[in-house]
């Protein structure tokens, strides 16, 4: 049971690329999120997708999209990287109802040149 | 809205010190609380919860006590041990809503 898993572990961009970060869970949640991590400010919620064909924006959405592609993924694109957006992002996943627990990957650590 | 405010930090302590990682809300209505750990290059994991006032949560030697009148779930561990070293964050979900607030963190640091 591999829980939630992210790809890539590490990448670095030059400013203006693109690239898409990767999630999947195997626990048949129904609720996805993507948070990103800086030094001192904690989690801050990127996107969610409270269960299969919705999204909606979290606290901090601007230069992001994602997708719901199905049930197991959610996946979280940068269109135009900028260096702002260098941080650690995390993907995490719940059963969603009255299971409130979120369940995190390892994380994807983005840097933005 | 809804708000979280942990205990700033780094916090450094002796191996087999008492620890308590002050914890406290702001939200209207009754949400359940969370505290997870980061240990290092690692994701969030769910270190205990409490889904209701009075409830006590613990996990691994570790309690919290949710407190309404005082809105609180301080964390607390009566002797840390070295592989306690990580960033622990408190956090609070409202059934149904899957969101969760979360605060900053508190980094704590067991020396031998």
């Amino acid at each position: 049971n591999a829980g939630v898993t992210q790809t890539p572990k590490f990448q670095v961009l030059k400013t203006g690329q693109s690239m898409t970060l990767q999630c999947a869970q195997d626990m048949n949640h129904n609720s996805m999120y993507w948070y990103r991590q800086d030094p001192g400010m904690g989690l801050r919620l990127i996107y969610y997708s409270a269960s299969e064909g919705t999204t909606d924006k979290g606290e901090v959405p601007n230069g992001y999209n994602v997708s719901r592609l199905n049930k197991r993924e959610f996946s979280l694109r940068l269109e135009s990287a900028a260096p702002s957006q260098t941080s650690v992002y995390f993907c995490a996943s719940s059963a969603g109802g009255q299971q409130e627990t979120q369940y995190f990957g390892p994380g994807t650590r983005l840097l933005v040149l | 809205g809804n708000s979280v405010t942990q205990m700033e930090g780094p916090v450094t302590l002796s191996e087999e010190a008492f620890l308590t990682i002050n914890c406290t809300y702001t939200a209207t209505g009754y949400p359940s609380l969370f505290w997870y750990v980061q240990y290092p290059g690692e994701g969030l994991q769910l270190l205990l919860k409490a889904t209701k006032a009075d409830d006590k949560g613990s996990n691994k030697g570790f309690e919290a006590t949710y407190r309404k009148e005082t809105t609180s779930f301080h964390l607390e561990k009566g002797s840390v041990q070295v592989s306690d070293s990580a960033v622990y964050f408190c956090a609070l979900t409202y059934t149904n809503a899957g969101k969760s607030t979360f605060g900053d963190g508190t980094t704590l640091t067991v020396k031998p």
